[in-house]
């Protein structure tokens, strides 16, 4: 079945480091790819999607890329900030899964603390 | 005004006792689900419906049951609550056109003693 795989948390870093978050996934077909962003008290908000190999989504200084290859998304932003500070969730969206085409399917989350 | 408005946000209740959660969306989307969210287990689908007259089980249904009473509202369900079903909830919409990106609510917070 369709899965996805993230880092667990949780990660903490200094202000201005680089972040990577690894996620890898399990899909039958070609799924869309994304990353959803929930900050302290709030519900989740798309940061950035890819629908297609070698795609590259991009937001807010966050970048991912769509590798097939080795079934994979990372997200990586070069210079964190404290207001970085969320809960991060990979997710992919398979076309065609019966009657549930479209749905998302959710990695378990990875938290970042971010410190001045 | 939020898009997609669930209430209510924080609710204690009791064991057995019947709790229903609301949710009402003004981006005229298709498709409203429902999930829970737990530490250390990400968000698993409840329910959701592609439009009114279709509604689909999720993952983890058992033990709750909803209703899309318009296109605008879906409601979620505690018949009998119970601990276990403490957790954060969250609703959820999306464009039946778009290719994935979906709409989240703010959450409702249950808790079940």
């Amino acid at each position: 079945g369709n899965s996805v795989t993230q880092m667990e948390g949780p990660v903490t870093l200094s202000e201005e480091a680089f972040l990577t978050i690894n996620c890898t996934y399990t899909a039958t077909g070609y799924p869309s790819l994304f990353w959803y962003v929930q900050y302290p008290g709030e519900g989740l908000q798309l940061l950035l999607k890819a629908t297609k190999a070698d795609d590259k989504g991009s937001n807010k200084g966050f970048e991912a890329t769509y590798r097939k290859e080795t079934t994979s998304f990372h997200l990586e932003k070069g210079s964190v900030q404290v207001s970085d500070s969320a809960v991060y969730f990979c997710a992919l969206s398979a076309r065609y899964t019966g009657g549930s085409q479209g749905n998302l399917i959710f990695g378990k989350g990875t938290k970042l603390s971010v410190k001045p | 005004d939020a898009d997609v408005t669930q209430t209510p946000r924080n609710r204690i209740t009791k064991t057995g006792k019947r709790i229903m959660l609301e949710c009402s969306q003004t981006k005229g989307h298709d498709r409203m689900y429902w999930y829970r969210q737990d530490p250390g287990l990400g968000l698993r689908l409840i329910y959701y419906s592609f439009d009114v007259k279709d509604i689909n089980k999720g993952e983890i249904s058992d033990g709750y049951s909803v209703s899309r009473q318009a296109q605008a509202k879906f409601s979620l369900s505690l018949e009998s609550a119970i601990p276990n079903q403490t957790a954060l909830y969250f609703c959820a919409t999306k464009d039946s056109a778009n290719t994935g990106e979906l709409f989240f609510g703010e959450g409702s917070r249950l808790t079940v003693l």
